[in-house]
């Protein structure tokens, strides 16, 4: 069965530096994937997300990820942490077998100190 | 523009009664889904449908019931609310293909069960 791990429940970082959120998964084949952010009090909205190709992957507010297949992972960077950012921080893998329902890791909870 | 809307968005009631939280998108999207958010446990699905008629369950269904009449709306209903069901809902939607539709989440329903 597919799984995703954030290992991270909380990271605290200070405004103005760089940010890496660790998502590993367990897939049995090129896995679709995605990063989630949830601000306070809202839904969850889609950062960006990895089919095929390069395994560089832009997304929106300046986050990006990169696709690591060797170490099944598939972490979320930001070289400059705005305090803006503080939210939680979800990961998916998308689903198998023709299922419509992804599996989300826990949540990284991101703090940002001024 | 398209969008999932939640309803209400904070909601107090007592354990025993019925409950039902309204959950409405106009992307036109076969695929609804039901989630309860908790701290230390991340997402958990309740219920999920592919379309009109179909519903199933999820990993924590029990003590809840949606039903799908129309493509627009998912409903769902705490047959008798119990104080373990206190907890953030959000609904969310996702298109037509498998594994790489990412999903569209509402505000979320924060539900107190006293």
């Amino acid at each position: 069965a597919q799984s995703v791990t954030q290992p991270d429940i909380h990271i605290t970082v200070s405004e103005g530096a760089s940010l890496e959120l660790r998502c590993n998964y367990s897939y049995g084949a090129t896995p679709y994937l995605f990063w989630y952010v949830q601000s306070p009090g809202q839904g969850l909205q889609l950062l960006l997300k990895y089919f095929s190709g390069d395994t560089l992957v832009q997304g929106i507010k300046g986050f990006e990820a990169e696709f690591k297949r060797s170490q099944s992972s598939f972490n979320l960077r930001k070289p400059s942490v705005h305090w803006s950012d503080a939210a939680e921080y979800f990961c998916a893998v998308g689903p198998s077998g023709g299922s419509y329902i992804p599996t989300f890791g826990r949540g990284t909870s991101l703090i940002v100190h001024p | 523009d398209a969008e999932i809307t939640q309803s209400p968005r904070h909601k107090i009631t007592e354990t025993g009664r019925q409950v039902t939280l309204a959950c409405h998108q106009t992307w036109n999207h076969n695929n609804m889904f039901w989630y309860r958010q908790d701290l230390g446990h991340g997402l958990r699905l309740i219920h999920y449908s592919y379309g009109v008629h179909d519903t199933n369950k999820g990993e924590v269904s029990d003590g809840y019931s949606v039903s799908r009449s129309n493509t627009e709306d998912l409903p769902l209903t705490l047959e008798s609310a119990a104080s373990s069901q206190t907890s953030v809902y959000f609904c969310a939607s996702s298109g037509a293909r498998p594994g790489s539709d990412e999903q569209f989440f509402g505000p979320g329903t924060r539900l107190t069960v006293l």
